[in-house]
């Protein structure tokens, strides 16, 4: 099984630029979430989505965007990158909001 | 107040030794409680999950929770180089999982 499959694995930006990383998961889950990690400071929630079409914000969700058009992807959208979006992002999924998440590789983004 | 307060470390014991990780958290509505291991440069993966005071064991691990004082531990017995990581501790109320700041284990050989 996959399970949830993120890419790309590494990107550089450069300030300005947009980009979209990608996240799917094949374990019918109703529930995907996108993270943040920086060094020291744990995992942010940046946007979650409870099923198709419903998706809300986090603790940090200035600088993204999210859709989710099927129960499968979870894309989240960067636009006009900064510096302060240099961080490992992680997209997660779980069946309920009370039950085990599921996590992806991660993305190692860098803005210069 | 954070959500979810966890001892930052780093920890290093030799091996064999018996570790202990402890959060505390703000809400009491909070009902599900796991732990979470985290190797370098990958994807947290659960360790252990509980929604009740007390403890559980799975192996040399046995996650505690104390719902009166709003504190739970994850005690890991004779601890192997293999155990070494980042533990995060993983709230929820039921929507959302709030993570404490992970704490760094090395075990030495």
């Amino acid at each position: 099984n996959a399970g949830v499959t993120q890419t790309p694995k590494f990107r550089i930006l450069k300030i300005g630029q947009s980009m979209t990383l990608q996240c799917t998961q094949d374990m019918n889950h109703n529930y995907m979430y996108w993270y943040r990690q920086d060094p020291g400071m744990g995992l942010k929630l940046i946007y979650y989505s409870v099923g198709a079409g419903i998706t809300d914000k986090g603790e940090v969700p200035n600088g993204y965007n999210v859709s989710r058009s099927t129960t499968e992807d979870f894309p989240l959208r960067l636009e006009l990158a900064a510096p302060s979006q240099t961080s490992v992002y992680f997209c997660a999924s779980s069946y309920y909001g009370s039950t085990e998440a599921f996590f992806g590789q991660g993305t190692r983004l860098t803005v210069v | 107040q954070k959500e979810v307060e966890q001892d930052p470390g780093p920890l290093s014991v030799p091996e064999g030794a018996i570790v202990s990780l402890n959060c505390t958290y703000s809400n009491s509505a909070f009902q599900y409680f796991m732990w979470y291991r985290q190797y370098s440069r990958k994807g947290p993966e659960l360790l252990m999950y509980t929604y009740s005071s007390g403890n559980k064991e799975d192996g040399r691990f046995t996650a505690q929770v104390d719902k009166s004082s709003k504190y739970i531990s994850l005690f890991i017995r004779d601890s192997q180089p293999s155990d070494s990581a980042t533990y995060l501790c993983a709230i929820t109320t039921g929507n959302q999982f709030y993570f404490g700041t992970g704490t760094s284990l090395t075990v030495i050989p």
